[in-house]
């Protein structure tokens, strides 16, 4: 059964770097069917999408978070990470992992989440 | 990008009844490229329905999608207890994925 699980601080400070890790089981992170992805919420607010990785490497990512944000991955770990930089308050939201099927950019499974907040 | 208004913002509505949700693009969605997801308090989003049409795995056949174009919507026939929440369209078929703001679907 498929299992994905966020890990990292949940609070960071002002033009700090956010870093988050995802742990997947039960699916391979390599599997040829499937992107792995970002997805965050800000509080009372709506979800937006943040980005995608290939187990190949290859990215994509949101116009409006491009210059600062990095999703990498590590085939060893059965994990992938993002990395979101100069964070503002703006940036405060809980953060979603999920998996994205390679036919479309929607999300069919999805981490529990974790709360992170940006503050001094 | 595609703004996706979602109506109404929140519906409230007996065990049993059906719901009608609605989500419209501010341009045209390619590929019937819409999904809906269920999300309660505290919980991650569920995918309901992909391909503006498509149950996901596991998903009632209560549940049922329609639409193309701009206009979209999701159909809760036989409201069940575990259906109240807020109810999240998103469109893929264009760069890049954007959701609607939810409805929200309450007990009466």
């Amino acid at each position: 059964q498929l299992h994905l699980q966020e890990s990292g601080p949940g609070l960071a400070k002002p033009s700090e770097t956010l870093s988050l890790t995802c742990s997947v089981s039960g699916d391979a992170i390599t599997d040829i069917n499937y992107y792995w992805g970002w997805i965050r919420q800000p509080p009372g607010e709506g979800l937006e999408w943040i980005g995608t990785i290939y187990y190949t490497g290859g990215t994509y990512y949101h116009p409006s978070l491009n210059s600062r944000v990095t999703i990498s991955i590590d085939k060893s770990k059965n994990q992938f990470s993002l990395r979101l930089k100069s964070v503002t308050a703006a940036d405060t939201a809980t953060y979603y992992c999920a998996r994205v099927p390679l036919d479309g950019d929607y999300a069919d499974h999805w981490g529990q989440g974790t709360p992170v907040t940006v503050s001094s | 990008e595609i703004v996706l208004t979602q109506s109404p913002g929140a519906l409230s509505l007996s065990l049993g009844e059906s719901a009608t949700l609605s989500c419209r693009a501010s341009h045209s969605v390619s590929s019937s490229g819409l999904a809906w997801y269920q999300q309660k308090p505290g919980q991650a989003p569920r995918l309901l329905i992909y391909d503006a049409s498509n149950r996901a795995t596991g998903i009632p056949d209560r549940f049922s999608g329609s639409g193309s174009g701009t206009d979209f919507t999701l159909t809760i026939s036989r409201l069940e207890p575990e259906d109240f929440a807020v109810y999240s369209c998103q469109q893929y078929g264009s760069s890049p994925p954007t959701f609607g703001r939810g409805t929200k679907v309450e007990i009466k």
